[in-house]
């Protein structure tokens, strides 16, 4: 099964920038979606299709993906920010989405 | 605006068979896939399976065998089972709409979740 790697936590201060990283074999030739997930809330995407923001989610958002990695940042970080942040493809090979482990955003 | 709701028992005994239902509102299960997707406490998102409206499944292989999806449209709702339960099975669980366009796959909107303990 594909897997996707990522840091376990990010900190960050806010205003500056945070960058969360995927890692998958070849995942540019993917597809890659970004999730926030808050404490006792349902995951909610912020990045589709690589860099597509969905409608209502903040320009601070944005998403690339080349090579082996996938990036998320977020510009101007802010408390509200802080949460869970999920990578997922569509793994071809096995015909079904995974998931990456996730990362936890702090906010100092 | 479409809203999913997950509706079912919170504590379910080891050995038995855990069964969940997604009640969609605002819009139609046709012509969209829906996926069921668990969190462990304090771990991270697995995919359980997805059912197309007109009934066609797949499921995780790590979870072939024990689950089976069912969609009723008359209802607007959708279903996992899942037999043969343990503490490993102890998660919250979302029901989720599928997006599909070409070869990627990615969900919106998910439902709030439901917690489902396993134990005796």
């Amino acid at each position: 099964s594909y897997v996707l790697t990522q840091p376990p936590s990010v900190s960050v201060a806010p205003g500056k920038t945070a960058t969360i990283t995927c890692g998958g074999n070849t995942l540019g030739g993917e597809s890659v979606h970004w999730y926030q997930q808050k404490p006792g809330q349902a995951p909610v995407v912020v990045i589709s299709y690589d860099g597509d923001r969905p409608s209502g989610i903040p320009e601070r958002f944005s998403g690339s993906n080349s090579g082996n990695t996938a990036t998320l940042t977020i510009s101007g970080v802010e408390d509200g920010d802080e949460a869970d942040y999920y990578c997922q493809v569509w793994d071809t090979n096995s015909d079904h989405p995974v998931f990456g482990g996730g990362t936890k955003l702090t906010v100092l | 605006q479409v809203q999913l709701q997950e509706s079912g028992p919170g504590l379910v005994r080891p050995s038995e068979t855990l069964s969940l239902t997604c009640t969609v509102s605002g819009g139609s299960l046709t012509p969209y896939y829906w996926s069921w997707i668990r969190q462990p406490p304090g771990k991270g998102l697995e995919w359980i399976g997805y059912i197309y409206f007109s009934g066609n499944t797949n499921y995780n292989p790590s979870l072939r065998g024990r689950v089976t999806m069912s969609v009723d449209t008359s209802k607007n709702q959708f279903s996992l089972r899942l037999n043969s339960v343990t503490a490993a099975d102890t998660a919250t669980y979302y029901c989720a709409r599928d997006l599909i366009e070409g070869r990627t796959i990615w969900f919106d909107p998910w439902g709030q979740g439901t917690l489902v303990t396993v134990s005796s």
